[in-house]
């Protein structure tokens, strides 16, 4: 099946700085989902973004699926963007609805 | 509008007990997930539901899980003989009718499920 890669593992940033996450998936996908797990466990969905850059806020996403990579952006970071950011594909093909996630990006905000 | 509920959110239980866990999809969703969030495993699809569809059973670890959706809305995941590799969190989604060019999923908050 497909692999989805992300790095790095952790992150600490003080809050007010800037990072990317980065997605790395080894075959052609038509679905690019990038999610906020929070202290309680709810995944919270940010981007679906299978191609393109799109922008919400701090967060911003790109997609390049022609390289197979997807990037995170957080801007001005805050403590309430700590949590675990994962993300998920899904493979062109007949299965083309089982999402594949990630291990995940660990990030911790320092105030 | 309301978002994908599961119940219970946490259950406790004995091995060899038999337990069942909710899911109500996102109302209008035709298509129903359940994925498996372990601390070996990480998250793994279980089981996909779409309309009246057969449904992809694919992903269950064992016969002694099973699942099945009534009405084409509520979802019913049962585990039999519980064993405590079966302690995970359960992590239902939804997503409106599925289509190559569109088909975002939506999570539930998850059922805690420990197996003593």
């Amino acid at each position: 099946g497909i692999q989805v890669e992300q790095s790095p593992p952790d992150l600490i940033l003080q809050e007010g700085a800037n990072s990317t996450l980065r997605c790395n998936f080894s075959d052609s996908v038509n679905n690019l989902q990038w999610f906020h797990q929070n202290p309680w466990g709810q995944l919270i969905n940010l981007f679906y973004i299978p191609s393109g850059t799109k922008q919400n806020g701090r967060l911003s996403a790109t997609t390049v699926a022609t390289e197979r990579y997807s990037l995170l952006y957080i801007s001005s970071s805050q403590t309430t963007d700590s949590g675990v950011y994962f993300c998920a594909v899904t493979a062109l093909g007949n299965n083309d609805y089982k999402l594949s996630f990630g291990a995940g990006t660990t990030v911790t905000v320092r105030a | 509008g309301a978002g994908v509920s599961q119940s219970p959110s946490n259950k406790v239980t004995e091995k060899g007990k038999d337990v069942e866990l909710r899911c109500d999809p996102i109302s209008g969703h035709t298509a129903l997930y359940w994925y498996r969030q372990s601390l070996g495993q990480g998250l793994e699809f279980l089981i996909y539901f779409q309309g009246n569809s057969a449904p992809d059973k694919s992903g269950l670890p064992s016969d002694r899980f099973s699942a099945e959706r009534t009405g084409g809305s509520v979802s019913t995941l049962t585990i039999q003989r519980t064993q405590q590799e079966d302690s995970a969190v359960y992590l239902c989604a939804s997503s409106f009718q599925r289509t190559i060019s569109y088909n975002e999923q939506f999570f539930g908050p998850g059922t805690r499920l420990t197996v003593l």
